[in-house]
């Protein structure tokens, strides 16, 4: 079975930072583009950021770029989200998904996604 | 940036058919995704590229992509397909994903 755990998320203060992980198993994961895709209290899904089957196309949406990075480690089976100079703004449930193709920055599909991880910034 | 609209709201008594419209410009040109979302759990993907289904999803739900509106369309509505349903593109302008505005679906 094809499997997605978050971890990392909790409550910080603004301006700090996190450490968001997200483990795969079931699949060839460096086969695969992965994305992480936030979901606000109460409101829709935003995607934040993706990267390629190789970590070397990275992309980000205009609320994040600059703050957040994106890694991979295939030795690990792992996807990483950094996220420095938290904003309130941020709090959210951060997923994590797969994208069906090697690219994280096409028009495929997120065809499985983790239970996400709740990242809340407050003073 | 590249928006993408859906109505807040559709309503549908169970055994009918529930269409969801998701609004953008010039849609018809891009690979539309869609996805099932209820409370409490995370989203599904229920269609790809307009209207293919991924294994597992029954026939019930299929999509179409044309001109300014996607529709994702559930025929034979039950009970278990209340949920929220996204709708999702590439834009290669931005190079960004974008979501849809969300739709609930309630059955009456």
């Amino acid at each position: 079975e094809v499997q997605l755990v978050e971890s990392g998320g909790g409550s910080t203060q603004p301006g700090r930072s996190l450490r968001l992980s997200c483990t795969a198993s079931g699949l060839t994961f460096d086969d695969f583009g992965m994305q992480w895709v936030r979901q606000a209290p109460g409101k829709g899904l935003e995607w934040v950021s993706g990267v390629s089957w190789d970590g070397a196309t990275k992309g980000y949406s205009d609320s994040v770029k600059g703050r957040f990075t994106i890694s991979r480690d295939n030795a690990k089976n792992s996807l990483y989200l950094e996220m420095n100079s938290l904003r309130p703004e941020d709090t959210a449930l951060y997923f994590c998904a797969k994208t069906r193709g090697y690219s994280g920055s096409s028009d495929d599909a997120f065809d499985i996604w983790g239970q996400g991880t709740m990242v809340t910034v407050s003073s | 940036s590249y928006v993408l609209t859906q109505p807040p709201s559709v309503s549908v008594a169970p055994g009918q058919t529930a269409k969801i419209t998701c609004g953008g410009n010039n849609i018809g040109s891009k690979s539309v995704h869609w996805y099932q979302q209820k409370p409490g759990q995370a989203p599904v993907l229920v269609v790809y590229e307009d209207s293919d289904r991924p294994s597992g999803i029954p026939e019930r739900f299929s999509g179409s992509n044309s001109g300014y509106t996607a529709t994702l369309t559930v025929s034979r509505v039950e009970a278990g397909d209340e949920a929220d349903y996204y709708c999702q593109v590439w834009d290669s302008d931005s190079d960004h994903h974008v979501f849809g505005t969300g739709t609930t679906v309630t059955v009456l």
